[in-house]
């Protein structure tokens, strides 16, 4: 069965700190990664990942996939106060999987003033 | 631009009543999936569907059902509603052949 695991679950940091957020997974045939970004309510899509060492960035964040070791990471560098949410890695798996996405527990991150 | 369209946001209702949620995904995307929210958890898959044929099924109970329209809308029928449905459920859309899926804003259900 696909898994996804994410580290750490929660995180508390000061406005201007760097965050790396860790998503490991298990998957029989791998599609792609994405990451989602939660706040009150639906996940937004930030990146999908599809190729290992190459890097996506927007803005302060970043991720990078290696497919070797099964696991993605996702950088905010700068952080702010509406970096404050869920973020959620998420696999795409082919196969009779194709399409629906497994979820990992979500790293809570918290930006203090 | 627009987004993925979830009716109503919010529903209460008694157990062992029933309740249909409905989903209007972004235009020209042709595959709809619903998820279920918990407390607390991360979004598990229900079920999907592409091209108005069921493709993918999840952890669905079999009080569920669900179908997609000719008009790309989709419906998740629940019925005998117990005290657990009570989650967040979302609709997520996705164009043809892509990965990203975008989500609707969800619908709160609360069971009594």
């Amino acid at each position: 069965e696909d898994k996804v695991v994410q580290s750490p679950l929660s995180l508390v940091v000061h406005e201007g700190d760097t965050v790396t957020l860790n998503c490991s997974y298990e998957v029989t045939n791998f599609r792609s990664l994405l990451w989602y970004k939660q706040e009150k309510k639906a996940p937004t899509f930030l990146f999908m990942l599809t190729s290992s060492g190459i890097e996506k960035k927007s803005g302060r964040l970043s991720s990078i996939l290696d497919k070797k070791e099964l696991f993605s990471i996702l950088n905010i560098t700068a952080t702010q106060t509406g970096d404050s949410a869920i973020y959620l890695c998420a696999l795409n798996a082919g196969g009779t999987s194709y399409g629906k996405l497994t979820f990992g527990q979500g790293t809570i991150l918290t930006v203090h003033p | 631009a627009a987004g993925v369209i979830q009716s109503p946001r919010h529903l209460i209702k008694e157990k062992r009543e029933t309740a249909t949620l409905k989903c209007y995904p972004i235009p020209r995307h042709d595959t709809v999936y619903w998820y279920q929210q918990g407390p607390g958890q991360d979004p598990q898959f229900l079920i999907s569907f592409y091209e108005k044929m069921q493709s993918d099924k999840g952890s669905i109970p079999d009080r569920f059902s669900a179908q997609q329209f000719s008009d790309y809308h989709s419906e998740l029928n629940m019925s005998s509603l117990e005290l657990g449905d009570s989650a967040l459920y979302f609709c997520a859309s996705s164009l043809p052949g892509r990965v990203v899926q975008y989500f609707g804003p969800g619908t709160r259900l609360t069971v009594l």
